[in-house]
């Protein structure tokens, strides 16, 4: 099983809202990852998880809150969001140490804020 | 930091071509590069990974080429055809850190 599930597919939400996304993979990848992603743009890093702890945040707003509970969940907490935040939101996988680590991709969140 | 830049930003070819892309890195000591592509809306597909000690990996009509001495590496299709239209990306890793860097994406359409 080489697949990222991300849900929700499609999220619209207001800037005093509160949601999640959520993001899930069951190959026993150790990193995990989120990344914001504009019409025609490369993905932006946001945020990396290594052996469930927080290694790397891209310095990116705190109304952005990552968790990660478990090996195989990552979620993105979204609060108090601004319009420019619409985006694709895409998690990935990957894992740890000197070995083959490709990373793989969710299909991501298409996030629209009001 | 890595920057990591594509040429050309947009290409359109004929069914049948054989076509090029270009990956330039400008920090040398990579762990490992990997392209990409990804539909219209949609997540990234992985289509090859090259170590940094591999020169070269192949997937059907797929080539990938690394050149870490010149900070470069080409995606070669074979072949091309419609459904080959999408949005190319690569991605390099450092020896250093467990963060990817992006290019900038080159856009194929394959008319037919």
């Amino acid at each position: 099983d080489t697949e990222v599930t991300q849900t929700p597919k499609h999220l619209v939400m207001g800037m005093t809202n509160k949601k999640s996304l959520k993001c899930e993979q069951h190959m026993g990848h150790r990193a995990m990852y989120w990344y914001k992603q504009k019409a025609k743009k490369p993905p932006e890093l946001m945020f990396v998880y290594s052996y469930e702890k927080l290694s790397i945040n891209e310095s990116v707003p705190s109304r952005f809150s990552p968790e990660c509970p478990n090996s195989s969940l990552l979620n993105l907490h979204l609060h108090a969001l601004q319009p420019e935040d619409s985006a694709l939101y895409l998690c990935a996988s990957s894992q740890l140490g000197p070995s083959y680590n490709e990373q793989f991709f969710g299909p991501g969140t298409r996030l629209t804020v009001l | 930091k890595q920057e990591v830049t594509q040429i050309p930003a947009a290409l359109s070819v004929p069914e049948g071509e054989n076509l090029v892309l270009n990956c330039s890195f400008t920090d040398s000591a990579i762990y490992n590069l990997q392209w990409f592509r990804q539909d219209p809306g949609k997540g990234l597909t992985s289509l090859l990974l090259i170590q940094s000690s591999q020169r070269e990996q192949t997937s059907g009509r797929l080539n990938a080429s690394l050149d870490k001495s010149s900070g470069r590496s080409t995606l070669y299709i074979a072949a091309s055809q419609p459904g080959d239209s999408a949005t190319y990306l690569c991605a390099v890793r450092l020896n250093t850190g467990n963060q990817f860097y992006f290019g900038t994406g080159t856009s194929l359409t394959v008319i037919p």
